[in-house]
């Protein structure tokens, strides 16, 4: 069964440092989301993006934050200076349709740890 | 904003003995409340979604309803395997992004 995949698993970094985490959607789908989830906090939304574009993000989804899709297969999310506050797991999701039928399937997972 | 909020927070249960979960809302224009399952220090997995009032969904153990302010999962004769989060989203007319709860933790005991 297709799944999503996500890489690294885990990531430690410093304060300040900049960190891209990385996704590989389902092959066919075309609706793409980053969600965030802070030990023991809810899953919380940040970006979602299709056809190279943000189509929604969130306040979370700050100056320091950027997505990108550099090729057909892979969907990046940059962090540019990390703070403690951003450690979390990462979560990478993806969509095949848009609209009333949609279903989103999520990754694994990164963790990060902002020292 | 949509809201979402599930309860329990916590349920122990006995291998066997069913229960149900609740997950009440605010969403304007609901276009789908969302059932997933989540592991510790994995992501969430798609379980069922709901999209009108009344509709009702199954799998295994596990069946979902809907109301117009809330859905309810409930868990039949559950097994240790059960034994996970279960997380209750939303997606509003105007939205791409699902609004999740808190989640609630089963634990089944043998």
């Amino acid at each position: 069964e297709p799944e999503v995949t996500q890489t690294p698993s885990h990531q430690v970094t410093q304060m300040g440092q900049e960190v891209i985490l990385r996704c590989v959607p389902i092959s066919n789908h075309l609706y793409f989301y980053w969600y965030r989830q802070i030990l023991g906090q809810k899953v919380e939304f940040l970006v979602s993006f299709y056809n190279n574009e943000i189509s929604e993000k969130s306040e979370i989804f700050d100056d320091q934050f950027s997505v990108e899709r550099p090729d057909g297969s892979n969907f990046t999310l940059k962090i540019r200076s990390t703070k403690l506050e951003d450690s979390a797991m990462y979560f990478c999701a993806s969509s095949q349709y848009r609209g009333l039928r949609e279903t989103q399937y999520f990754g694994p997972g990164t963790r990060l740890l902002v020292l | 904003e949509d809201q979402v909020t599930q309860s329990p927070e916590a349920l122990r249960l006995q291998e066997g003995e069913s229960s149900s979960l609740n997950c009440s809302y605010t969403v304007s224009g609901l276009r789908g409340l969302f059932w997933y399952r989540q592991d510790p220090g994995k992501g969430p997995e798609f379980l069922f979604t709901l999209y009108s009032a009344g509709e009702e969904k199954e799998k295994e153990r596990l069946k979902a309803t809907l109301t117009k302010k809330e859905s309810f999962l409930h868990i039949t004769a559950p097994k240790p395997e059960d034994s996970a989060t279960y997380l209750c989203a939303v997606r509003g007319s105007n939205d791409y992004k699902l609004s999740f709860g808190a989640g609630t933790t089963v634990t089944v005991r043998a």
